[in-house]
């Protein structure tokens, strides 16, 4: 089975506040992806990779970035996040394509 | 504007019930369409994915029809059960994007 792991379940910030979000697959997958998912308005894509080293923005990059050193390993960074933030971040990853993705359980972010 | 709509936006029913979820997209040209199921805190994980193709496709107690010609998508679930209160998100490719529903919010009751 594949396996998406993110970092926390469950993460507090305040304003400003520098935010790390990690996401690792244990199956050699290629394609990784970045969402956020608020109420009513369905998942979003910020940002993918298709290799590491490689990104590409997404629909709502605005105030995150992201960075994959290594294969298996995903990270979106809010450099000062905002209240506008707080969330339900979800990390995919895919082997091919963008069709077969597997989600990870998510993290819910505030931002106070 | 969303191009994918779901309805309803929440759902109850009694254990044991069938339902059936709808999904209206305006995407295109469409490659294939997908059915989620999401538990509270947890990631979506698929049901079904069905090509323009295909009409209808079951996993178990699910089963999902699509309508090519008027774009429409349903997911129908028979006999359900407590383990079934979830959140139902269609999500419709074109070529190699995603685009996602805003899902049904799914309540089972004993």
């Amino acid at each position: 089975d594949v396996k998406v792991t993110q970092s926390s379940r469950y993460l507090v910030k305040r304003t400003g506040e520098k935010v790390f979000l990690e996401c690792v697959q244990d199956m050699d997958h290629e394609n990784m992806f970045w969402y956020r998912q608020d109420p009513g308005l369905g998942l979003r894509l910020i940002y993918f990779s298709y290799d590491v080293k490689m990104k590409e923005k997404g629909d709502i990059p605005e105030g995150y970035s992201v960075s994959r050193e290594k294969k298996e390993r995903f990270s979106l960074i809010l450099e000062s996040a905002s209240t506008n933030q707080t969330s339900m971040y979800l990390c995919a990853s895919s082997l091919t394509g963008y069709l077969e993705q597997y989600f990870g359980p998510g993290t819910r972010l505030t931002v106070t | 504007k969303n191009q994918v709509e779901q309805s309803p936006q929440s759902l109850i029913i009694l254990e044991g019930k069938n339902c059936t979820l709808q999904c209206n997209y305006t995407v295109s040209p469409f490659s294939n369409l997908r059915w989620y199921k999401q538990d509270t805190g947890r990631g979506p994980v698929s049901l079904t994915i069905m090509t323009f193709s295909e009409n209808t496709k079951s996993n178990g107690r699910y089963t999902a029809t699509l309508d090519a010609d008027t774009k429409q998508s349903s997911l129908h679930i028979t006999a359900s059960q407590l383990s079934d209160s979830a959140s139902y998100i269609c999500v419709v490719s074109v070529g190699n994007m995603l685009t996602f529903g805003g899902g049904t919010r799914l309540m089972v009751k004993p």
